[in-house]
């Protein structure tokens, strides 16, 4: 496997469900991301992890809880989801929050429907 | 508030150039982004200024004026493939990337 990886890339799920969304990136990066694609929409940036720690929660629901292990695995649990969080969950990686020309590295996305 | 403006949609020709606009207000600048995302695939990067100026890859190129909080990207030679969103991204002041809603760009033979 290369670059950044995500499992399931389709999900659908009702409100009383709880699943998780996996993210792996293999490009030796410190920083990983959580957005939030909906149609029409800029990114919404939900969760940061540099080097394991969350540096970043931008007023994101309790519904999603994220996870970091380690620096090259992130997950995001989800429990109790509304109909208006259906959307395409990205995950990103990068060499860590600095300046200069750090691009994020996107994995393919999950398309999660909920029902 | 911080806000990232691009034209939702653009149509071009096949072979033609196509200049898509992006202009921000942010709180604080630490570079510009720009990002080709096809339907139902992963962001990726293309392009990124910090100074003034026009930077050139190949057929794409992207411009900044920061005292306009302005930048484009230009694409030429366009071909089918080029059909995709074109998001634009500001890193402010803390080093968070701020993104537009992207510009859907429709290349026709």
């Amino acid at each position: 496997e290369t670059g950044v990886t995500q499992t399931p890339r389709h999900l659908v799920m009702g409100m009383t469900n709880k699943k998780s969304l996996k993210c792996e990136q293999h490009l030796g990066h410190n920083a990983m991301y959580w957005y939030k694609q909906s149609a029409k929409k800029p990114l919404e940036l939900m969760f940061v992890y540099n080097f394991k720690e969350q540096t970043e929660n931008n007023s994101v629901p309790s519904r999603f809880s994220p996870e970091c292990p380690n620096s090259s695995h992130l997950f995001l649990h989800l429990h109790t989801l509304q109909p208006e969080d259906s959307a395409l969950y990205l995950c990103a990686s990068s060499q860590g929050e600095i300046s200069g020309e750090v691009e994020q590295y996107f994995g393919p996305g999950t398309r999660l429907t909920v029902t | 508030g911080q806000n990232i403006d691009q034209p939702t949609e653009m149509t071009a020709t096949e072979g033609a150039i196509v200049q898509i606009n992006c202009t921000y207000q942010t709180s604080g600048f630490n570079g510009l982004f720009w990002y080709q995302q096809h339907a139902g695939e992963a962001p990726t990067f293309l392009s990124y200024n910090v100074l003034d100026g026009l930077e050139e890859k190949g057929r794409f190129s992207s411009f900044l004026s920061r005292s306009k909080g302005y930048s484009y990207l230009l694409l030429k030679e366009l071909q089918m493939k080029d059909s995709a969103s074109y998001l634009c991204a500001v890193r402010d002041s803390n080093y968070q990337l701020i993104w537009g809603a992207g510009t859907k760009l429709i290349i026709k033979p």
